[in-house]
C-alpha cells in the first residue's frame, strides 16, 4: 500500500460547484497533514495544514479522519482560479520528513 | 518575502556528465530538501539535511549525491548523469519538525 494514495482526477466542474478530495495515508502514527497547492509549471504552495478539528480557511475546508487514516478537502462556490493540482502531504510518522501524494487535478469550468 | 532560489530553470546534459544542481534559501530554514517530480509518481525526496553538513537519504537517493557546506546552500550532484535522471527537480526549505515547505521554481532537467 502506498504511504499517501490520492484521485489523480481530473475532476472537471462548473464555476460555483462544491467539489471534495480525499485522501489516504498508511502510516497511523503520522501526526502532520497538508494540503499544497500547484499550478501548471509552478512550484508547490502551501493550502493549509490540517488540524484534528479541522479547520476553514474562507471557501476551503479541511478535515482529518485518524479512525479511518484520511484526511479530506472541500472546496465550496469555485472559481476558475482554484483550477490546479491539489497535493495531499503527510509526515513520517514524527521524521521531519514528510510524503506527498501524486495530487489531485482540478479543473474549474465556466 | 521569502525566496529559494535555483541555479537553472532549464538544463540539458549528455549521459556520462557531471551535473550540479545548486540551491540557494534566504530564510535561515535549517531544513533544505531536493525532490523530483514525475508524472504519474508525484514528488519524491532524494536528499534532506537538518544542518549544515548534515544529510540523510530519502526515498530514491541512488545515483545522487548532496552538499551542504553552508546554511542557506543545498546542492544536488548527479556523479554521472543517466536518461533516467531526466526530471523536474525541486529545492525546499522549511524550519525545524515537518513544517511548511518553501519550494524553489524548480530545474527542468534533461539527459540527452
Amino acid at each position: 500500500r502506498k504511504e499517501v494514495e490520492q484521485d489523480p482526477g481530473p475532476f472537471n466542474v462548473p464555476e460555483g460547484a462544491t467539489v471534495a478530495f480525499n485522501c489516504t495515508y498508511s502510516n497511523s502514527a503520522s501526526q502532520s497533514f497538508f494540503w499544497y497547492r500547484q499550478d501548471c509549471r509552478k512550484e508547490p504552495k502551501l493550502l493549509m495544514s490540517v488540524y484534528s478539528s479541522g479547520n476553514e480557511d474562507g471557501r476551503f475546508t479541511a478535515q482529518l479522519n485518524r479512525a479511518s487514516q484520511y484526511i479530506s478537502l472541500l472546496i465550496r462556490d469555485s472559481k476558475l482560479s482554484d483550477s490546479a493540482t491539489y497535493l495531499c502531504v503527510v509526515n513520517k510518522g514524527g521524521y521531519q520528513k514528510v510524503t506527498f501524494g501524486i495530487g489531485t487535478k482540478l479543473q474549474v469550468i465556466p | 518575502d521569502v525566496k529559494v532560489t535555483q541555479s537553472s530553470r532549464y538544463l540539458v546534459k549528455r549521459t556520462g556528465e557531471k551535473v550540479f544542481l545548486e540551491c540557494v534559501q534566504d530564510m535561515d530554514h535549517e531544513n533544505m530538501f531536493w525532490y523530483r517530480q514525475d508524472p504519474g509518481l508525484g514528488l519524491r525526496l532524494i536528499y534532506f539535511s537538518y544542518d549544515v553538513k548534515m544529510k540523510e537519504k530519502g526515498d530514491i537517493p541512488e545515483g545522487y549525491s548532496v552538499s551542504r557546506e553552508k546554511k542557506e546552500r543545498f546542492s544536488l550532484i548527479l556523479e554521472s548523469a543517466s536518461t533516467n535522471q531526466t526530471s523536474m527537480y525541486l529545492c525546499a526549505s522549511s524550519l525545524p519538525g515537518a513544517s511548511e515547505q518553501y519550494f524553489g521554481p524548480g530545474t527542468r532537467l534533461t539527459v540527452t
